[in-house]
Parts: structure tokens; C-alpha cells; sequence
């Protein structure tokens, strides 16, 4: 069973309409969680990091959260552009472990 | 800086052919990723370096993958003889000091279609 589920796996969004991303994990015992943007036909790109005692984050119009004790973690975008179509990867660390959790992404669209 | 080099950025092959692909990372990262990720999914750990020493290995298929990193630069990974399930994108990601603190930085991958 994948340690990272990310939900809903796509969306289509209309411009300038906001939207929320899920990512619920299992890795324990955890050390931080990162949020990639992946366009298509390039490389992830690091949004955001959220370590055990942050709860929200601001990148833009990105916004991370995260609560431990549930083990779970969203990105809000505010007011979606036509740039922000593309993949968001959830990424957990576990102390002790070199290995990183990859969810599947989510896939979002946005139309004009 | 510079981003993580790679290349080539496509490559078509015949299943049972062969094929290498290549990665210079980001000057001074001594952490070294190749990832393979297929379309839907997210990326998959393929083999980490840490300098010109393997840290992490065990997802990699060593009856047909190979992978090397001379020096502790640039790094080269090696199919063969490639499967139709090889199909995928192969991301190569350096970092910098900090395991887990310092994000991933990507290059934009190898497209590799089997036929």
C-alpha cells in the first residue's frame, strides 16, 4: 500500500477559481512533507516544505497546511491561472530513512 | 545556478536494445537521484548516490539496469536489453546537505518509448 494518497487524483477548475489538494500519509516517523509542481514534459518543482510544528504556509498564491496528528496535508491555490494546469506531488521524509514517499499527484486543469 | 542537465530528451528503442542515458547535476550537490516515473504515477526510486557511492539501490532492476557515477559528478544510467514495461520517464534529481531539509532539484527527464 502506498505510504502517500493524494485526492482527488484530477480536476478541471474554470480560471481564476480556487481549488484545494489533498495528501494523506502513513510514513511515520515523520520529518517533513513537501509539496512538487510538475509540468508536463519537465522535472518537479518544490513549492513548499512543511516540517512537524507547521501548520500553514504561503508560497504565492500557494498555500500548504498540514496536521500531524491526522497525517494530513493540503494545497490551496487561489485564484488559478492557466500556468498553475500541471501535476502536484506530495513528497514525505521519515527520520532515518533516505527514502522519500511519492503520492501519484494530483492532475489539475485549468480552463479559461 | 544551473539546473540538472539530462539527456537525451527522448529516445525511441526496440525491446532487447540497449540504451544510456545521462545526468550532470547542479555543482557541489553530492546527493544523486534517478528516478523512473510512468505516465500517471509518481516518481519511483531507481538508485541514489551519495558522492560516487550507491546509498540506495534495492528498486533497481540489476538484471538489465545499470548505474554509475565516476568521480562523484556526472552519473550514467543503463538499460539493457530494455522491455516494453521500461517505457517511461527517467528523472535524474540532485540535493544539496541536509537529507530530507534540502528539496529535489529535478531535470527534465529522458522520454523513453520501447517498441
Amino acid at each position: 500500500k502506498n505510504q502517500v494518497e493524494q485526492s482527488p487524483q484530477s480536476l478541471i477548475i474554470l480560471e481564476g477559481k480556487n481549488c484545494t489538494l489533498q495528501c494523506n500519509y502513513t510514513v511515520s516517523p515523520f520529518s517533513n512533507l513537501r509539496w512538487y509542481k510538475q509540468d508536463t514534459g519537465r522535472g518537479p518543482v518544490s513549492l513548499t516544505i512543511m516540517t512537524f510544528s507547521e501548520n500553514t504556509k504561503s508560497n504565492g498564491r500557494y498555500t500548504a497546511t498540514l496536521d500531524a496528528d491526522t497525517k494530513q496535508s493540503s494545497l490551496h491555490i487561489t485564484a488559478s491561472q492557466l500556468s498553475d494546469s500541471a501535476s502536484y506531488i506530495c513528497v514525505v521524509s521519515a527520520y532515518g530513512n533516505n527514502r522519500l514517499a511519492f503520492g501519484k499527484g494530483n492532475q489539475v486543469v485549468v480552463i479559461p | 545556478e544551473a539546473g540538472v542537465a539530462q539527456s537525451p530528451r527522448y529516445k525511441i528503442i526496440e525491446k532487447r536494445q540497449s540504451v544510456a542515458f545521462w545526468c550532470n547535476p547542479i555543482s557541489g550537490h553530492a546527493t544523486l537521484y534517478w528516478y523512473q516515473q510512468i505516465l500517471g504515477q509518481g516518481p519511483k526510486l531507481l538508485i541514489q548516490f551519495q558522492n560516487n557511492g550507491v546509498v540506495d539501490d534495492s528498486q533497481l532492476p540489476k538484471d538489465r539496469f545499470s548505474a554509475e557515477r565516476l568521480k562523484g559528478v556526472d552519473s550514467t544510467l543503463k538499460i539493457q536489453p530494455a522491455k516494453l514495461e521500461d517505457s517511461a520517464v527517467y528523472l535524474c534529481a540532485s540535493s544539496g546537505p541536509g537529507q530530507g531539509a534540502s528539496p529535489l532539484h529535478f531535470g527534465n527527464g529522458t522520454r523513453l518509448t520501447v517498441t
